[in-house]
């Protein structure tokens, strides 16, 4: 079964221009979290989703971020304008059966010039 | 107040040896789950090992073990026999019995020595 999916890798953008990074969650699993991680800041997390519904969007840092799920297998999170301290790893994270633990993309680092 | 609290911003440990991680919670929540993940250089966030706050023994999972003390409330990583491939960082997060999400820890960067 594959892993949780995100695209993508890296991205380099100006600031100002608008920036969408997407997740393919694992199939079947419910919860899908969006969490940032920056040398400062830690692991924060932005917005979790249930059943393709937004359910603590209190992360968000302002009114820049905006995040949807349409469906069960996918989800974006843009930026638009992109600043400078956008700049970190985006981690998509969706949760397991049994324990609940997190499966994480391989995340999307994001530079902001 | 933080909820999960890694004291410890940098650990070494000679391969082979045991080191253990420390990582202490706050909750008012009877039913809680504790977590550790690994992050190595490469960057992806792979999960380790789980204890539940009911759980009557401590969690383990190959060369991890959590050494919780529900008193004291803590939940150190314990890794024996360490290898240079552990070399990483680690995060402990716990889940509240009525929340959905995890809250993370700081992070404790681990370097094993030859």
């Amino acid at each position: 079964d594959a892993g949780v999916i995100q695209s993508p890798r890296h991205e380099v953008t100006e600031m100002g221009q608008e920036v969408t990074l997407r997740c393919k969650p694992i199939s079947g699993h419910d919860y899908l979290f969006w969490y940032r991680q920056t040398m400062m800041r830690g692991l924060e997390l932005l917005i979790y989703f249930n059943n393709n519904v937004p359910i603590d969007d209190s992360g968000m840092p302002e009114d820049r971020f905006s995040a949807k799920m349409p469906n069960a297998s996918f989800s974006t999170l843009k930026i638009q304008p992109s600043e400078p301290r956008d700049s970190a790893v985006y981690f998509c994270a969706t949760v397991g059966a049994g324990t609940g633990e997190l499966f994480f993309g391989e995340g999307s680092r994001l530079t902001v010039l | 107040a933080q909820k999960i609290t890694q004291t410890q911003p940098g650990m070494f440990v000679q391969e082979k040896e045991a080191v253990t991680l420390d990582c202490t919670y706050d909750t008012s929540d009877p039913s809680y789950g504790l977590f550790w993940y690994k992050q190595p250089s490469s960057g992806e966030m792979i999960f380790l090992i789980y204890q539940g706050s009911y759980d009557q023994q401590n969690a383990t999972e190959g060369r991890y073990s959590l050494n919780f003390q529900k008193a004291r409330k803590s939940a150190n990583l314990v890794i024996s026999a360490s290898q240079l491939g552990d070399s990483a960082m680690y995060f402990c997060a716990m889940r509240e019995g009525g929340d959905d999400k995890l809250i993370f820890g700081t992070g404790t960067r681990l370097q094993v020595f030859p």
